[in-house]
């Protein structure tokens, strides 16, 4: 069945450096991509649609030179948080889309900036 | 525009008694519906899905929806909760077509954290 593998599971980074998250498709191919954020208690708030082979869609109120994200392939996307700081602390999660299944989800990463 | 409403922020209930979650949905097209569960810091797995077919969808772990057009909800029931269904639960709404050919964008209603005692 489809299968997201999404890495880092956590990290913690200091104020001001960059941290990539990666998403693969494990045996399929995901033209599609999308990335969520998630505060603590809180729902999932979509912050971009990424395309393979394109530029990604960014959510309103989502910068996007902030968080940058690469889709070079069918199977890997990339949320790059740059310049982090602590209010970008968070709970992202990507998720892919496969044909006739639907919807699948990455486990995913724990963003600590202190 | 689509939207989700899920009417309790939490839910408790002993061990072997029923599950009701409630959600309902707002959307100006033939919506798919789905429930997510997430454990703590996990992603979301997917327990269940309408996508225009049956209206009452049977899912994993016991748990079932019913999709009711005329009071737009989608409510998760399971018969006898048991311990590992503790977690938090989404209801997410998307412009899907039927037969799941093509997908749109996800909208989750603000979660439902489930506690069983034992």
């Amino acid at each position: 069945g489809a299968v997201v593998s999404q890495h880092p599971s956590w990290v913690i980074c200091k104020s001001g450096t960059s941290v990539k998250i990666e998403c693969r498709s494990l045996d399929f191919q995901a033209t599609t991509m999308f990335w969520y954020r998630q505060f603590p208690k809180q729902s999932l708030m979509l912050m971009a649609t990424s395309n393979e082979g394109s530029k990604a869609t960014y959510e309103q109120g989502v910068e996007k030179d902030k968080f940058l994200i690469n889709h070079a392939s069918l199977t890997l996307s990339t949320l790059t948080v740059t310049s982090a700081h602590p209010e970008d602390s968070s709970f992202y999660i990507c998720s892919a889309i496969m044909y006739n299944y639907g919807y699948t989800f990455g486990s995913g990463t724990r963003l600590t900036v202190v | 525009a689509q939207s989700v409403t899920q009417l309790d922020s939490h839910v408790s209930v002993s061990e072997g008694t029923p599950v009701l979650l409630r959600c309902n949905y707002s959307s100006s097209y033939s919506p798919s519906l789905f429930w997510y569960v997430q454990h703590p810091n996990k992603g979301l797995q997917l327990l269940l899905k309408y996508t225009s077919a049956a209206t009452l969808v049977k899912g994993i772990n016991g748990f079932e929806a019913e999709f009711k057009k005329s009071e737009t909800s989608f409510h998760l029931t399971k018969p006898s909760a048991h311990m590992s269904d503790a977690a938090e639960y989404f209801c997410v709404v998307s412009h899907g077509l039927a037969g799941g050919t093509s997908y749109g964008k996800l909208t989750f209603g603000q979660g439902t954290i489930l506690t069983v005692h034992p």
